[in-house]
C-alpha cells in the first residue's frame, strides 16, 4: 500500500529564512513521482515541484528544492528566501506509476506561517 | 494557457438536495482526476477517467455520487442527495505526462 507521511501539523519561519518540510512515503512501486502542493486559503492546489523515483538529481524549481532521498523514502521540501506569500498548507503527495496505484496520494499537509 | 476551470466556486444547499459541479481540464489533458478534501485533511481521489473511460472509482459513494465526461473532455460530478457530511472543497485536476494540475475547487456546504 502506498502512503505519504507530513509529520509537521505547521511550521513558523521567519521571513528571508529558509525552512524544511518534511515528507516521508512507503511505496511497492519501483516507479513513482513526488509532488509538493501549495494550498493557499483560497482553496486552489498550486503544483510546486516535481521528483521522478528514477532522477539522478533533485528536482529545483526557483526558490524551492526537494530533497530526494530514496533509501530513506524522505522527499523533504526546501523553501529559501521565505516570502510572506508563502504563508499556506503544504502537501506532499506520491503517484505510483504501477498500473492500479497510478493515482495521487496525498499526506495530511504541513501549515507554514512566514514571519515578517 | 489556461487552467483547469471548474464551476461553480461556491455552493450552499440543503440536505437532501442535489449539486452537480463542472469541470474543463487543461487542453489536451486526457486524465481527469476528482477529489474531495476535507477540512484540515489532504484530497482523497473520488474518480480518475481516461479520456472517456472511468479507470478507477473504486472511491466513489456510487449510491449517491455520479460523474461522467462526455466526449473525453468537461466532466460533471453530481451528488444526489447530498448530506450533511457531503461539506467539502471538490477538486476538479488534469494530467498529460507526470504533472498532475489542480483547478481552484468547489466549495460546498450542506446545510
Amino acid at each position: 500500500a502506498q502512503k505519504i507521511t507530513q509529520t509537521q501539523p505547521g511550521m513558523f519561519v521567519q521571513e528571508k529564512e529558509a525552512v524544511t518540510l518534511d515528507c516521508t512515503y512507503d511505496t511497492s512501486d519501483p516507479s513513482y513521482g513526488l509532488f509538493w502542493y501549495k494550498q493557499p486559503s483560497s482553496g486552489e492546489m498550486i503544483f510546486l515541484i516535481y521528483q521522478g523515483s528514477y532522477d539522478q538529481q533533485n528536482a529545483t524549481e526557483g526558490r524551492y528544492s526537494l530533497n530526494f532521498q530514496k533509501a530513506r523514502k524522505s522527499a523533504n521540501l526546501v523553501i529559501s528566501a521565505s516570502q510572506l506569500g508563502d504563508s499556506a498548507m503544504y502537501f506532499c503527495a506520491m503517484r505510483g506509476y504501477g498500473g492500479a496505484t497510478n493515482k495521487l496520494i496525498f499526506g495530511t499537509g504541513t501549515l507554514l506561517a512566514v514571519q515578517p | 494557457e489556461a487552467g483547469v476551470v471548474q464551476s461553480p466556486r461556491y455552493k450552499i444547499i440543503e440536505k437532501k438536495q442535489p449539486v452537480a459541479f463542472w469541470c474543463n481540464p487543461i487542453s489536451g489533458h486526457n486524465t481527469l482526476y476528482w477529489y474531495r478534501q476535507n477540512l484540515g485533511q489532504g484530497p482523497e481521489l473520488l474518480i480518475r477517467y481516461e479520456n472517456e473511460e472511468a479507470v478507477d472509482d473504486s472511491q466513489l459513494p456510487k449510491d449517491r455520487f455520479s460523474a461522467e465526461r462526455l466526449k473525453g473532455v468537461d466532466s460533471t460530478l453530481k451528488i444526489q442527495p447530498a448530506e450533511l457530511g457531503d461539506s467539502a472543497v471538490y477538486l476538479c485536476a488534469s494530467s498529460f505526462g507526470n504533472t498532475i494540475y489542480f483547478g481552484e475547487g468547489s466549495w460546498l456546504t450542506v446545510v
